[in-house]
């Protein structure tokens, strides 16, 4: 079935430094979404990519949609501490727009 | 404006106890699903609804039933608890633009 492999799982970084995360598929995906997990909350939506090739901001935090539509990436310039949490990708499932799944999470942890 | 809320925040619940999680949304979306979340695994769908009255499967349903009886509710229940449902339960919803918006979770743990 459709899955969702984010890489890397979790990452330790220094404030200041940028982030570079990324979720590939080996289906295709209409669509790519990043939401952010902080602790002890839910998902919040950061970004959505609806196009291939599409390069998306929000603040300090860039997403792009592969051109192949099987990968997305997501990049944070220079990290602050509210940064951390856990940031899933997601995608409608086999294109629906009544479901859609998660990968895994990648975990980011600021070092002091 | 309350968005997706969850009742209760909190749950301790002995082996073969039942128990009802609540999801309520005044957001007027027709799309409402029930997560849980454990750790490594992810978010996985356990069942959700397209409308008021339908339920459907999710990925992992078994030991759940969910009722949609009005649009704004979304109720998710264990008949009998087990050690294996000790997890977040988050519930979301859509508007029918891929969009999920999530409620805060409930982390339920069954001894």
């Amino acid at each position: 079935g459709q899955q969702l492999n984010q890489s890397p799982q979790s990452m330790f970084i220094q404030e200041g430094e940028d982030v570079s995360m990324n979720c590939t598929s080996s289906s295709i995906f209409n669509t790519w979404l990043w939401y952010k997990q902080d602790p002890g909350e839910g998902p919040v939506l950061l970004i959505a990519l609806y196009k291939a090739g599409e390069l998306t901001s929000n603040g300090r935090l860039t997403a792009q949609f592969g051109i192949t539509r099987k990968d997305s990436f997501l990049n944070i310039s220079a990290s602050i501490p509210s940064d951390v949490g856990i940031y899933f990708c997601a995608g409608p499932k086999m294109n629906r727009d009544d479901k859609i799944i998660f990968g895994k999470g990648t975990r980011l942890h600021i070092l002091p | 404006n309350a968005g997706v809320t969850q009742t209760p925040k909190f749950r301790v619940l002995k082996t073969g106890q039942s128990m009802t999680l609540l999801c309520a949304q005044d957001m007027n979306h027709e799309y409402m699903y029930w997560y849980r979340q454990d750790p490594g695994m992810g978010l996985r769908l356990i069942h959700y609804s397209v409308g008021e009255g339908t339920t459907a499967k999710g990925e992992v349903p078994d030991g759940y039933n969910v009722s949609r009886l009005k649009k704004q509710n979304f109720l998710l229940g264990l008949e009998s608890a087990a050690p294996s449902q000790t997890s977040v339960y988050f519930c979301a919803t859509n508007g029918g633009s891929n969009e999920q918006f999530f409620g805060p979770g409930t982390r339920l743990t069954v001894l």
